[in-house]
């Protein structure tokens, strides 16, 4: 069965280091991954998404990386901030349309 | 403002009811998502609608059942509805399929079933 797994257990960031967390997934043969972030209790927020082509990508501190041979892609927040904590979410879809699955996430605590 | 509105955006019910959760997508958005969060559960995915057709299915149950109608504006009824149900229930909309593009959410509809 398809399967997205995410490290369950929080990550707790000293304000400044960098927080990286992992996705890794089984049986998708996915073209794109997402990543959202969701505070609690409101709806997940967009924040970048990469192409099977694409071994890595930008934007501002954020940077996540996409390997389709181990299956498993890693998102890295630089600097990390308290603002920074909430809950990260992969996300990828089975087929070219629909379905958009996302993992359970990571929560990141970041700590002054 | 992702521009995705739902209401209610609280929702209190007996079990054994039934009760429609409303979703307008982002302007020019054809696609629209629905997905269920129970507490301190990730996001299960329930279906996707797409022009007004069903593109894709989840593990929706058979008490539950969406629409998309012309205006593109989706509707979600739960009926029968049992205290499991309780959840987060919510709606997101993308321009096509959201493989290639991001998924707007809105802020989420909280069913209580008591």
């Amino acid at each position: 069965s398809q399967k997205i797994e995410q490290n369950s257990e929080a990550l707790n960031i000293q304000e400044g280091k960098t927080a990286t967390l992992t996705c890794n997934y089984t049986n998708y043969s996915p073209a794109y991954l997402q990543w959202y972030r969701q505070d609690p209790g409101r709806g997940p927020v967009f924040l970048l998404l990469i192409r099977e082509n694409e071994k890595e990508k930008r934007k501002e501190r954020l940077k996540v990386t996409f390997d389709t041979t181990l299956k498993q892609s890693l998102f890295h927040i630089t600097a990390s901030q308290p603002a920074d904590s909430a809950t990260y979410l992969c996300a990828l879809t089975s087929d070219s349309w629909g379905k958009l699955q996302f993992g359970a996430g990571t929560q990141v605590v970041v700590t002054p | 403002d992702s521009g995705v509105t739902q209401t209610p955006k609280h929702l209190i019910t007996a079990t054994g009811q039934r009760v429609t959760l409303r979703c307008s997508p982002r302007s020019g958005d054809l696609s629209v998502y629905w997905y269920q969060q129970s507490l301190d559960q990730g996001l299960q995915f329930l279906i996707h609608y797409y022009n007004g057709e069903e593109r894709a299915k989840g593990n929706i149950l058979e008490r539950f059942s969406a629409q998309q109608f012309p205006d593109l504006h989706s509707e979600l009824n739960l009926s029968s509805l049992e205290l499991g149900d309780s959840a987060l229930y919510f709606c997101a909309s993308s321009f096509e399929g959201a493989d290639n593009t991001e998924a707007f959410f809105g802020q989420g509809t909280r069913l209580t079933v008591v």
